[in-house]
């Protein structure tokens, strides 16, 4: 299985740019297609998906949030960081599957 | 609009059955994959199983094979997931999801807290 490492914290000041990072244990690209996909969590919520293959921004997703990278490194940016930011993001692939894979999250607090 | 809602959970004990079911509407459910994914308790995301837009294919993680079963009604939009010999591990709230080509998770249910313990 692939394994998807993510730091589980970043403090970050509101207004300011937070880069919050995903590291595959190989690759999950294949040609032009970077298939790692990023998801919000509010705490008591559902998830819901901010960006698909790697840097395309799902519908009603506000452009501050932006996704980059390829192979195995993968960033989540999101500029400025606003109070409605806080919660949980998750890094997911589907370049090998079964089974897609979630990397362990990273909770955005407010430094 | 589209909605996701669960149905089916609650409290089991181990080795019994529970049967999940999420009713979908606002798109053409019979276009579209559908996936379960669960999450432990102040855990993260865990993928479940997944079935085709026709139910031709289904596909499992490893710790449900076997145990677990996905279908589908596209004539009542519904999607299922029959969970037989349940076990202490499988406690978390199960999300239904709209699954997209190449294996993204676009909408979501609300959830629905299956607790398997005696």
């Amino acid at each position: 299985d692939i394994v998807l490492t993510q730091s589980p914290a970043l403090a970050v000041s509101l207004g300011q740019r937070a880069t919050i990072s995903c590291r595959a244990s190989q690759s999950v690209s294949i040609s032009r297609y970077n298939l790692m996909h990023w998801y919000q969590q509010k705490p008591g919520q559902q998830p819901k998906l901010l960006i698909y293959r790697a840097s395309n921004l799902a519908s009603g997703i506000p452009a501050r949030f932006s996704g980059s990278g390829s192979g195995t490194d993968f960033t989540l940016t999101i500029n400025p960081v606003q109070a409605d930011d806080i919660a949980t993001y998750y890094c997911q692939q589907s370049r090998e599957s079964p089974p897609w894979t979630f990397g362990g999250g990273t909770k955005l607090e407010l430094k | 609009e589209v909605q996701l809602v669960e149905s089916g959970g609650g409290l089991v004990q181990p080795g019994r059955s529970m049967k999940l079911s999420c009713a979908a509407s606002g798109f053409t459910f019979s276009n579209y994959g559908m996936a379960w994914v669960r999450q432990a308790p102040t855990k993260g995301l865990e993928w479940v199983a997944t079935i085709s837009y026709d139910g031709s294919s289904t596909y499992y993680r490893d710790s449900v094979k076997g145990r677990f079963t996905i279908s589908r009604d596209n004539a009542k939009s519904t999607l299922y997931l029959q969970m037989n010999s349940l076990r202490s591990e499988d406690t978390a709230t199960y999300y239904c999801t709209r699954d997209r080509n190449p294996g993204y998770f676009d909408y979501w249910g609300q959830g629905v807290m299956v607790t398997v313990s005696s």
